[in-house]
C-alpha cells in the first residue's frame, strides 16, 4: 500500500542550485499534482497534470518546471533555487481531475532549505 | 483565486472538551473537503460535502456545509489527543477550477 511515494524527504540546497523532486503513484490514477505548503498559508499548487502528456501551470509556477514522465511519475524541478522556495513540497494524485468530487490522495512531503 | 479562510489559526483545548472550527469563503463551491495532517504526513481525506445544508457525521466529528455553499464547520465532540494535527478545508470550483485549501487550523489536544 505504498500509495504517493516521494522522494527525498529532506534537502537542502544552496541559492542558485538546481534540484528534481520525484513524485510516483502506484494507484493507476490519471491526474498528478504538485503543491507547496507555507505557515499561515495552507496548500498552493504549482503545477499539475490533468493526464499523461499534459501539464498545467497552477496558482505559484514561476521558478518551477514539471515533467510527467509517465502515468506513474510526477517530477517538479527547481533549475536556479532561491530562498523564498524554503517549503514543504506535496505531491498528490487523483482518480481524474475531469470528475466532481475527486479526493486527492498524498504523499509524505518533501522538506526543502534553500540557504 | 478563491480564497478560503479558516478559523481559528490555532487551538488548544483540554481532553473531552468539545469544538468548532470554520471555513469561510466569498465564493459559491461545488463541494467542499475536509483533510485532517499529521505532523510529518500528508493530508489525508476526511469526508467531502457536497449539497448545500449537508451534515456528516464520521464518529465524534461533524461536519456541515453552509445552505449557500460558501462556508463549512467540523465539531469534534469529547476531544481526545488524537484528534491533534492541522485541518484543511478544500473547496472545489465549477467547470475546471482547481481543489482551493485553506489556511489550516491547528488543534493541539491536551491529555
Amino acid at each position: 500500500n505504498a500509495g504517493v511515494t516521494q522522494t527525498p524527504k529532506f534537502q537542502v540546497l544552496k541559492t542558485g542550485q538546481s534540484m528534481t523532486l520525484q513524485c510516483a503513484q502506484d494507484m493507476n490514477h490519471n491526474s498528478m499534482y504538485w503543491y507547496r505548503q507555507d505557515p499561515g498559508m495552507g496548500l498552493r499548487l504549482i503545477y499539475y497534470s490533468a493526464s499523461e502528456g499534459t501539464t498545467d501551470k497552477g496558482e505559484v509556477p514561476n521558478g518551477y518546471n514539471v515533467s510527467r514522465l509517465n502515468k506513474r511519475e510526477f517530477s517538479l524541478r527547481l533549475e536556479s533555487a532561491a530562498p523564498s522556495q524554503t517549503s514543504v513540497y506535496f505531491c498528490a494524485s487523483s482518480v481524474d481531475e475531469a470528475t466532481a468530487y475527486q479526493p486527492q490522495h498524498f504523499g509524505d512531503g518533501t522538506r526543502l532549505s534553500i540557504l | 483565486t478563491q480564497l478560503l479562510e479558516q478559523s481559528p489559526q490555532f487551538l488548544s483545548i483540554q481532553e473531552g472538551e468539545n469544538l468548532t472550527v470554520y471555513c469561510n469563503s466569498s465564493s459559491v463551491f461545488s463541494s467542499l473537503q475536509w483533510y485532517r495532517q499529521e505532523p510529518g504526513e500528508g493530508p489525508v481525506l476526511l469526508v467531502t460535502v457536497v449539497t448545500g445544508g449537508e451534515v456528516k457525521k464520521l464518529k465524534r466529528l461533524t461536519f456541515q456545509f453552509g445552505d449557500a455553499r460558501k462556508d463549512s464547520s467540523l465539531h469534534i465532540t469529547a476531544a481526545q489527543p488524537g484528534d491533534t494535527g492541522l485541518y484543511l478545508c478544500a473547496g472545489e470550483g465549477f467547470g475546471n477550477e482547481k481543489l482551493t485549501f485553506g489556511t489550516g487550523t491547528r488543534l493541539t489536544i491536551i491529555p
